[in-house]
């Protein structure tokens, strides 16, 4: 596609529920990364994926967060049992490759959980 | 553990006048360094980068960058602001070399151009 696209754009959802977020990269990137934008933490690194290799979860803040890459294209991103500080954007990412080459930002998508 | 640091959170500057917005990183280590930027109700959007070479680094609307090793810096300039440039600016790095390249942001300066 033209760009990086991510969906929901918009999720509301109760405390204890589960949510699944996803991206589409833009064709042709290796490199796929997952961010979360909140007021109090600014841009947080989340979860790297680099073709087929396995992921870099080093950013992901519980063991309520995990992410998958199927076919080395789309992703999804999962949060179990959701909580109130998990209400943020999640931005996702893509470049043709890691280090210096610019990384592509999806819209986001804005998680707020009541 | 690596760091970006913006001094400003919020940048309010008159239109036409110049601005600088500042950017300093932790590491010693060979980076690459990137603004990006955010304009309301819209996502982030590359504005320039440096990867190796000249210090002195453009965007296509006139910003521009210097990267000074010795001060770790990176601070982001236009000798002219307009109201368009009202936006959130964030700075970021990632090291080469290394296995991961995800960027490590600062916490954003919002710039304000006013009439």
């Amino acid at each position: 596609g033209a760009g990086v696209s991510q969906s929901p754009s918009n999720k509301v959802t109760e405390k204890g529920k589960d949510v699944e977020l996803r991206c589409d990269p833009i064709s042709g990137h290796t490199a796929l990364y997952w961010y979360r934008q909140s007021l109090g933490q600014g841009l947080e690194f989340l979860i790297y994926f680099q073709g087929n290799s396995a992921p870099d979860k080093s950013g992901l803040p519980s063991d309520r967060f995990s992410a998958e890459r199927t076919g080395g294209s789309v992703s999804t991103l999962t949060i179990q049992r959701t909580q109130q500080e998990d209400s943020a954007v999640y931005l996702c990412a893509s470049s043709y490759r890691e280090g210096g080459n610019e990384q592509f930002f999806g819209p986001g998508t804005r998680l707020t959980v009541l | 553990a690596q760091s970006v640091t913006q001094l400003d959170s919020q940048v309010p500057v008159f239109e036409e006048a110049p601005v600088e917005l500042r950017c300093n990183y932790s590491s010693s280590v060979s980076v690459y360094l990137f603004w990006y930027v955010q304009y309301p109700n819209q996502g982030l959007q590359l504005l320039l980068k440096y990867l190796s070479g000249s210090t002195l680094v453009e965007s296509i609307n006139g910003f521009e960058a210097e990267f000074n090793k010795s001060q770790t810096s990176f601070h982001l300039r236009k000798p002219s602001v307009h109201i368009s440039d009202t936006a959130e600016y964030f700075c970021a790095v990632t090291y080469y070399g290394g296995s991961q390249g995800n960027l490590i942001f600062g916490k954003g300066t919002k710039l304000s151009v006013k009439p």
